[in-house]
């Protein structure tokens, strides 16, 4: 079965980019989503990627994925303290296969 | 747009007890996931439902049981509720179609006292 992996913590100052990494053990994946979950709320879809595609991106956001090394990233551009969360990495064999979680990266704004 | 609706938001249960959680998929999705988050983990999933037939289970207890109905919203059934019960229940829906992602309802969170 799937198997995702990623940090726990990530800070980062306020304007700067934000890299958030995940890896993954199943190379049949075929969709890797991002979600993002503020305290106390529920998981917003940010963006997903297709494992056919390499790159992704969307407003401020960049997902690279490197099939090879089964490795999946967030990039996130002039960081705001708006997007402190939890974010999460998941992936899934096919699109209506359940879809696995990483055990989420805490992102910290610094001022 | 609308999103996956779930109700209630909070519910306060003691040991022992019963409880249902519903949630109302967007128009037109037809697969219906449960998930489950402790505090401070991360999502695991419980169950799926794919036109109202069971598609995939997952760590889901015995004493819990789910359907979908035919306006395809789905229960998700707790009977003997247990402290370790509290959580974050999640629903999230999904079109049985090329390029469509699963959405997420903002949870009900269970406090089993």
């Amino acid at each position: 079965g799937e198997d995702v992996e990623q940090s726990l913590f990530l800070s980062v100052r306020e304007g700067d980019s934000s890299v958030i990494n995940c890896t993954y053990t199943d190379s049949s994946s075929t969709y890797l989503y991002w979600y993002k979950q503020e305290p106390g709320a529920g998981l917003q879809l940010l963006t997903y990627i297709f494992s056919n595609m390499d790159m992704k991106q969307d407003q401020r956001l960049t997902v690279l994925l490197n099939k090879k090394d089964k490795h999946l990233s967030l990039r996130i551009a002039d960081t705001q303290t708006g997007d402190s969360a939890i974010y999460f990495c998941a992936g899934a064999q096919n699109r209506d296969d359940k879809i696995i979680f990483g055990k989420g990266t805490r992102l910290h704004i610094l001022p | 747009a609308a999103g996956v609706i779930q109700s209630p938001r909070h519910l306060i249960k003691e040991k022992r007890e019963t409880a249902t959680l519903k949630c109302y998929p967007i128009p037109r999705h037809d697969t219906v996931y449960w998930y489950q988050q402790g505090p401070g983990q991360d999502p695991q999933f419980l169950i799926s439902f794919y036109e109202k037939m069971q598609s995939d289970k997952g760590s889901i207890p015995d004493r819990f049981s789910a359907q979908q109905f035919s306006d395809y919203h789905s229960e998700l059934n707790m009977s003997s509720l247990e402290l370790g019960d509290s959580a974050l229940y999640f629903c999230a829906s999904s079109l049985d179609a090329y390029n469509s992602p699963l959405h997420f309802g903002n949870g009900t969170r269970l406090t089993v006292t």
